[in-house]
Order: structure tokens, then C-alpha cells, then sequence
């Protein structure tokens, strides 16, 4: 079975910058896993931020940018703001089938 | 504005079947999109359940594929989820999705109904 593994918990201070990642069980994440990463917040559903690696939405925050950093796939947030405090998942593509990843319950302190 | 609203039974006992759909207005789930079910436990993670195209493909998780069926009515502008075989860990918050061109997944999100399995 595929796992795809976040860190748990990241803290940040406000204004700071901080990278969450996302590795596969599989080996190294590439391109064509096609990245995407999604914000959740208490009582919301989630809110699509990055698809395929690197690519913004309209709506997404100039401040989150997506990348590939060594093995895996990686959201970078500068200048982080209160309301970015979340959970961030991420979830790659595996041919048929999409896995999400446990998610990164983000602080901002 | 495209907008997804879950509806269903909040309640499905153990062993029977949960069936949820999934109504799409401001577009046509006729489109060039496809269109997901993702489900998040209480107090979990999100899990992926599966996808449909809008031509009636299917990809489903492997560890639901057995007990799921996943299909669009277009005439109803509608997609639908069905889990046979309900236990207490099918118990979650249930989201339609739709996907866009270039994998780009999620772009549209309902708000989710939370479906409990319990007698």
C-alpha cells in the first residue's frame, strides 16, 4: 500500500518562511506525480493552493509557491501570515489512483 | 461560478449501503473535467475514494474498489457515490470535487456531508 508522508506539525513564526514536504513510499517524487497541495481549516473544506508541482490558482496567495526539493515534493510559504495557520495536505498521482498525504498541521507563533 | 452541494442519509447502519450525490450548478458536469469523492474521519485525515470523467471513466481507491460505485447522471447535472458493506470506519465527512485539465485536482470543493455508520 502507497503512503505518503508530511511532517506533522511545523511551527512558524509570523512573517517567517517555512517548507512543508511530501514524500512517497515509492521512491522520489518527480513531475509526474503531479503534485498538488490543498489549505484546510477547522470546519472548512479543503481549498486547492498548487496542482502539477508548481502551478497558482487565481485565489492562491503569491506568498505560497509549490517545488520539487531533492526527493520530494515541497510548499514553500514567505512572509507568513496569521491566517495561514492550517493543515496543508498534499496529494500526488500514482497512475490510476491519487493518495493524499497525512497532512502538516501548521502553527504560526 | 461552479458551486458542489453533497447530500444523502446522515445515518447508514452497519452492513447496509451509504449512497450520496453530488449536484454541480453554475457549469456542465458535462465538461472537460473530471469529478472526485474524497472523505475525511472525524478528527483524520483526507482520504481519496475515487474519481468519474465526464465520458463515465472510473478510477477508484484499491482498498474501497470492491465495495464502490462511482457514476455521473448528466441529465441531473449530478454525480453520485455508493459503499456497500458499511462498518463504523466508513464514518466521515464526505466531499465531491471537481478536477480540471493538466491535473489539477479539487479546484471546486462542496461543503461536505458528514455520513455516520452506526445501528
Amino acid at each position: 500500500q502507497t503512503v505518503v508522508t508530511q511532517e506533522p506539525s511545523l511551527t512558524v513564526s509570523p512573517g517567517g518562511t517555512v517548507t512543508l514536504t511530501c514524500a512517497s513510499s515509492t521512491g522520489a517524487v518527480t513531475s509526474g506525480y503531479y503534485p498538488n497541495w490543498f489549505q484546510q481549516k477547522p470546519g472548512q473544506a479543503p481549498r486547492a493552493l498548487i496542482y502539477s508541482t508548481n502551478n497558482k490558482h487565481s485565489w492562491t496567495p503569491a506568498r505560497f509557491s509549490g517545488s520539487l526539493l531533492g526527493d520530494k515534493a515541497a510548499l514553500t510559504l514567505s512572509g507568513v501570515q496569521p491566517e495561514d495557520e492550517a493543515e496543508y495536505y498534499c496529494l500526488l498521482y500514482y497512475g490510476d489512483a491519487w493518495v493524499f498525504g497525512g497532512g502538516t498541521k501548521l502553527t504560526v507563533l | 461560478q461552479v458551486q458542489l452541494q453533497e447530500s444523502g442519509p446522515g445515518l447508514v447502519k452497519p452492513s447496509g449501503t451509504l449512497s450520496l450525490t453530488c449536484a454541480v450548478s453554475g457549469g456542465s458536469i458535462s465538461g472537460r473535467y473530471w469529478w472526485s469523492w474524497i472523505r475525511q474521519p472525524p478528527g483524520k485525515g483526507l482520504e481519496w475514494i475515487g474519481e468519474v470523467s465526464h465520458s463515465g471513466i472510473t478510477n477508484y481507491n484499491p482498498s474501497l474498489k470492491s465495495r464502490l460505485t462511482i457514476s455521473l447522471d448528466k441529465s441531473k447535472n449530478q454525480l453520485s457515490l455508493t459503499l456497500s458493506s458499511v462498518t463504523a470506519a466508513d464514518t466521515a465527512m464526505y466531499y465531491c470535487a471537481r478536477n480540471s485539465p493538466n491535473y489539477c485536482q479539487g479546484d471546486y470543493w462542496g461543503q461536505g456531508t458528514l455520513v455516520t455508520v452506526s445501528s
